[in-house]
């Protein structure tokens, strides 16, 4: 059981180019989430879903777009990479029934 | 709207001292409360949380937190810190927000232990 995996675990970017950030859980969990960690700043839900084939806007959404064809899959997508968007990336997970969200070990962007 | 606002920035403390992070929320609804913590270059690992029941919560590593409704706080506290209990700590609440459970988290409280 691997719980939540990120992949992948680092990249650099050049302004403009493309990338998509891949989530994976095994929890068979309904809802995951796409965070951005900043200093000073905590974490902030960029997209989320409540299920296969749904999506929505969180707090911080411009910029990315997110696709969840398979139910143990969320991916991230920054289709013109800014400066801005360099941050830490988080993905979690948690079952409809509880509101424990478990968190992957992260990805670190930075757009140059 | 759900708030979170961690009063401290930074905690520096000495090894087996006690330790509080503060911890105050705004809801306008019925919420659950977490705290968090982050090891250097490591996911965040839940330490605890309340749902509902006694006020005061236990977790993990010998932390704990006291609920409290009226004055909208869940402090975190342990009575004795150890250097590895160095890291970086998040509060945040839960609540129904546009129809979804949804996690809203303070700016984190970077707690540091010196021998």
């Amino acid at each position: 059981n691997a719980g939540v995996t990120q992949t992948p675990k680092f990249r650099v970017l050049k302004t403009g180019q493309s990338m998509t950030l891949l989530c994976a859980q095994d929890m068979n969990h309904e809802y995951m989430y796409w965070y951005r960690q900043d200093p000073g700043m905590g974490l902030r839900l960029i997209h989320y879903s409540v299920g296969e084939g749904t999506t929505a806007k969180g707090e911080v959404p411009d910029g990315y777009n997110v696709s969840r064809l398979k139910k143990q899959n969320f991916l991230l997508g920054l289709e013109s990479a800014a400066p801005s968007q360099t941050s830490v990336y988080f993905c979690a997970s948690r079952t409809f029934s509880a509101n424990e969200q478990f968190f992957g070990p992260g990805t670190r962007l930075t757009v140059l | 709207a759900q708030s979170v606002t961690q009063l401290d920035s930074q905690v520096p403390v000495f090894e087996e001292a006690p330790v509080e992070l503060r911890c105050n929320y705004s809801s306008s609804v019925s919420v659950y409360l977490f705290w968090y913590v982050q090891y250097p270059n490591q996911g965040l690992q839940l330490l605890l949380k309340y749902l509902s029941g006694s006020t005061l919560v236990k977790g993990i590593n010998g932390f704990e937190a006291e609920f409290n409704k009226s004055q909208t706080s869940f402090h975190l506290r342990k009575p004795s810190v150890h250097i590895s209990d160095t890291a970086e700590y998040f509060c945040a609440v839960s609540g129904l927000i546009q129809g979804a459970q949804k996690l809203v988290f303070g700016q984190g409280t970077r707690l540091t232990i010196n021998p």
